[in-house]
């Protein structure tokens, strides 16, 4: 069946840094792609999305691009802040269903 | 703007008890969904109503039952609840199912015992 691989976190910056965080997925089609962000106390909302091969979505300075070729969806951002402390989480969806797939979530901590 | 409200946001319940959970929506989206998160495992569907007089089975559906009310509330009721139940759950809509940005509400935490 589907699934979304997302890197173990916690993954630990300092204000400023550069940031990846991994993503990868099967899917017997070709499905949309999505990362949500989960403050702390708060619900999950959506940070960005994807739809076909190659498009990048991008939202509050993070970006992550659709690589079919490697199955990846990739989040970045090239400056961090303390306020992008949040956990993150790789989604998808497959058209015939439409339901989300949701990788375990990656926990990101800025530092001062 | 509300958005999406659960309630309650805590809950401590003893093994068999049972409890609902309230979510409502001010959005006018047709679709809702219970998800319940736990660590190291992402979020995981355990029922949705694709639109008003509608539910369905989600991923982990086993001990729990819904009833979507009207279009704008979704309830889910755990009948006996036992530990496995321990978790964060979260209420969410959509425009319409197969819309794949969802609102979330900002979840309860439910703690058996």
């Amino acid at each position: 069946g589907d699934s979304v691989t997302q890197m173990e976190g916690p993954v630990t910056l300092s204000e400023e840094a550069c940031l990846t965080i991994n993503c990868t997925y099967t899917a017997t089609g070709y499905p949309s792609l999505f990362w949500y962000v989960q403050y702390p106390g708060e619900g999950l909302q959506l940070l960005l999305k994807a739809t076909k091969a190659d498009d990048k979505g991008s939202n509050k300075g993070f970006e992550a691009t659709y690589r079919k070729e490697t199955t990846s969806f990739h989040l970045e951002k090239g400056s961090v802040q303390v306020s992008d402390s949040a956990v993150y989480f790789c989604a998808l969806s497959e058209h015939s269903n439409y339901q989300l797939i949701w990788g375990a979530g990656t926990k990101l901590i800025i530092k001062p | 703007n509300a958005g999406v409200t659960q309630t309650p946001k805590f809950q401590v319940l003893k093994t068999g008890q049972s409890m609902t959970l309230q979510c409502a929506q001010d959005m006018n989206h047709n679709s809702m969904y219970w998800y319940r998160q736990d660590p190291g495992m992402g979020l995981r569907l355990i029922y949705y109503s694709a639109s008003e007089g509608t539910t369905d089975k989600g991923e982990v559906p086993n001990g729990y039952n819904v009833s979507r009310l009207n279009k704008r509330e979704f309830s889910l009721r755990l009948e006996s609840a036992a530990p496995s139940q321990t978790s964060v759950y979260f209420c969410a809509s959509s425009e319409r199912s197969g819309a794949n940005v969802l609102t979330f509400g900002a979840g309860s935490r439910l703690t058996v015992l």
